[in-house]
């Protein structure tokens, strides 16, 4: 079965913080996905990566970086954490059809 | 723009086929419907995608219109656990994004 890990299920940060989601899969997927998951607003994608050291902007890329330095590993990064940012994060994998979803990360900036 | 329409909401009793449309008159003959859920807390879960003939997996069949402007999905006979928010997707094929809509929140009760 394909896996997709994430670091963390529910962190706390203040306000100002860096930020990092790091996110792995297992099934050597060339293609990663971030999202971001907001009541009433859906899942909205924030970055992907079609490849190592490559990524293209999503829908909501503001506030966020990504890095992709190994296939398997594909982060998100909050350079400075604002309340706003508060939210699910979720991260993807693919192959040609179908994507796989991790368990999410419930952030909470105060 | 919305590419699909579903319905808000919709109940099931257990045991019963539970139907879930979706509309997609604005489809292009190269995009594939795809169906996803996400049970609350968890992270979205493939079901099963098609482009014009119909199509069943383990977990659910896909009913797709002759000109494909619509779609049924079908879980044969619902269980409590099927409870969850249902999106119908359209995407092209390959490795394109997901695009995730408000969905149809499924309520399947004893």
């Amino acid at each position: 079965d394909v896996k997709v890990t994430q670091s963390s299920r529910y962190l706390v940060k203040r306000t100002g913080e860096k930020v990092f989601l790091e996110c792995v899969q297992d099934m050597d997927h060339e293609n990663m996905f971030w999202y971001r998951q907001d009541p009433g607003l859906g899942l909205r994608l924030i970055y992907f990566s079609y490849d190592v050291k490559m990524k293209e902007k999503g829908d909501i890329p503001e506030g966020y970086s990504v890095s992709r330095e190994k296939k398997e590993r594909f982060s998100l990064i909050l350079e400075s954490a604002s309340t706003n940012q508060t939210s699910m994060y979720l991260c993807a994998s693919s192959d040609r059809y179908e994507q796989y979803f991790g368990p999410g990360t419930r952030l909470t900036v105060t | 723009d919305a590419k699909t329409t579903q319905p808000t909401s919709m109940d099931c009793a257990e045991g019963r086929a539970a139907n879930l449309p979706c509309n997609h008159s604005t489809i292009s003959g190269n995009e594939y419907v795809y169906w996803y859920r996400q049970i609350h807390s968890q992270g979205p879960q493939y079901i099963i995608h098609g482009l014009k003939n119909n199509e069943t997996n383990e977990m659910a069949s896909l009913i797709i219109t002759e000109d494909r402007k619509s779609s049924t999905l079908i879980l044969p006979h619902a269980t409590l656990r099927d409870t969850a928010v249902y999106y119908c997707i359209v995407r092209d094929s390959g490795y394109s994004t997901l695009t995730f809509g408000k969905g149809t929140m499924l309520l399947v009760s004893p």
